[in-house]
């Protein structure tokens, strides 16, 4: 089983270059989300989704945007890329188990820099 | 603001020795706690979830407690080895979502 699969694993962007970030599991996960992880910050939750066709806030949101239209893909863009922007940016995914949602998959990562 | 926060940034401990991290939360009493494990230049691997009516979870070498008088978790790794060395994270659930603690690098020496 791949798991949760993130491409590219690396980028460089000029500001204001926009760009996708492309997560897909093959888990049958209901749901998905996004993260970014910085020195000292630890990981940041950017958005989130509970299903296909669905989309939520996390604490990090300003600069990005997300879609889930299909279960397994979940894209996570940047319309204008700013320096502050510059991260890895990790994708994971996760199901209910009891009622609570159980432990993340997480994928590998994609480290961007925005120059 | 509901903070999860783990104490040690880095920890060192000889080989064979227990390793035990600490993850402290305010302001709220989470549900449930998890914990992973990362290596560098990878995505974390869950390890173990408490639900906070359960004092202390196991698998194999590591164990976890969850006191919720104390507003604590601890992490422990007995009979620690090298292959032992990461960065152990500590998450906190509220709803849907995970918000993590900034990690404890673990380091173990042989």
């Amino acid at each position: 089983n791949a798991g949760v699969t993130q491409t590219p694993k690396f980028r460089v962007l000029k500001t204001g270059q926009s760009m996708t970030l492309l997560c897909a599991q093959d888990m049958n996960h209901e749901y998905m989300y996004w993260y970014r992880q910085d020195p000292g910050m630890g990981l940041r939750l950017i958005h989130y989704s509970v299903g296909e066709g669905t989309t939520a806030k996390g604490e990090v949101p300003d600069g990005y945007n997300v879609s889930r239209l299909k279960k397994q893909n979940f894209l996570l863009g940047l319309e204008s890329a700013a320096p502050s922007q510059t991260s890895v940016y990790f994708c994971a995914s996760s199901y209910l188990l009891g009622g609570q949602v159980y432990g993340y998959t997480f994928g590998s990562g994609t480290r961007l820099t925005v120059v | 603001s509901q903070k999860i926060e783990q104490n040690s940034e880095a920890l060192n401990i000889q080989e064979g020795k227990t390793a035990t991290l600490t993850c402290n939360y305010t302001n709220y009493s989470p549900a449930y706690l998890q914990w992973y494990r990362q290596d560098p230049g990878r995505g974390p691997v869950f390890l173990l979830l408490i639900r906070e009516n359960e004092k202390e979870k196991r698998k194999e070498r590591l164990k976890v407690t969850f006191d919720t008088t104390l507003k604590q978790s601890l992490f422990h790794i007995t009979a620690s080895q090298p292959a032992d060395s990461a960065t152990y994270l500590c998450a906190r659930a509220t709803g849907n979502q995970f918000y993590f603690g900034t990690g404890t690098s673990l380091t173990v020496i042989p």
